[in-house]
């Protein structure tokens, strides 16, 4: 079984204040993949970035950084000096292969709703 | 190059009747997902068809199912809808598969049932 943890259900920052989103995932494969979504009010999840269970560099692209830590099964979003345009739904999503057949089938958080105000 | 498109944007149908909705994926992407979202369950995956054989299938009911064409473009049919079925549904496309690549979404149906 997989699960992905978001525990923040809704945070509020002011403009350019920096916010880090939290992901805390369970897995006992050790092939697996994380995700970063964003879903902005208009609906359409937006691809941020993957990475795989071998790769635990950090990434900075941007605004936007990812710390991923094996150790303690977290892939955390900061999001730096944030902007009003950051305001939105922010998913992490964790594939691992099924037990048969080696299909990956993602499995995602339920979300942390980002507002920034201006 | 154009994205993942849906249609309809907006649906309202009635207990028991039945729903098609349709997904075109970007050009040259033969994996296409399907994935149910409400304030309740969150996002949870329906199914994946892939070159046109359903590869991946969630936890759902057998009146959801779907089908893939050979250009790509896929369909997803809810049978005898229920008030629950009211969600948005959103479609995904893929270079070559669901989970161990990134996904590029459409926009998605709002699907609201009576």
């Amino acid at each position: 079984a997989q699960k992905v943890t978001q525990a923040q259900t809704e945070i509020s920052v002011v403009e350019k204040e920096d916010v880090t989103l939290d992901c805390v995932y369970e897995t006992r494969d050790t092939t697996y993949y994380l995700f970063w979504y964003k879903q902005p009010p208009s609906g359409e999840l937006v691809f941020l970035i993957r990475r795989n269970s071998f790769d635990e560099q950090n990434e900075i692209s941007g605004r936007y950084s990812w710390n991923f830590q094996k150790s303690t099964s977290s892939f955390n979003f900061t999001i730096t000096a944030s902007q009003v345009v950051d305001s939105a739904v922010y998913f992490c999503a964790l594939s691992e292969a099924l037990l048969s057949g080696g299909s990956y089938i993602p499995t995602f958080g339920r979300g942390t709703s980002l507002i920034v105000h201006p | 190059k154009a994205g993942v498109t849906q249609t309809p944007r907006y649906l309202i149908k009635t207990r028991g009747q039945q729903v098609t909705l349709s997904c075109s994926p970007i050009s040259g992407h033969r994996s296409v997902s399907w994935y149910q979202q409400t304030p309740g369950q969150g996002l949870q995956f329906l199914f994946e068809y892939f070159s046109e054989t359903q590869r991946n299938k969630g936890n759902f009911p057998g009146r959801f199912s779907g089908r893939q064409f050979s250009n790509s473009r896929s369909e997803m049919n809810v049978s005898t809808l229920e008030l629950g079925d009211s969600a948005l549904y959103l479609c995904a496309s893929s270079l070559t598969g669901t989970g161990a690549h990134e996904q590029y979404f459409g926009p998605g149906t709002r699907l609201t049932v009576t």
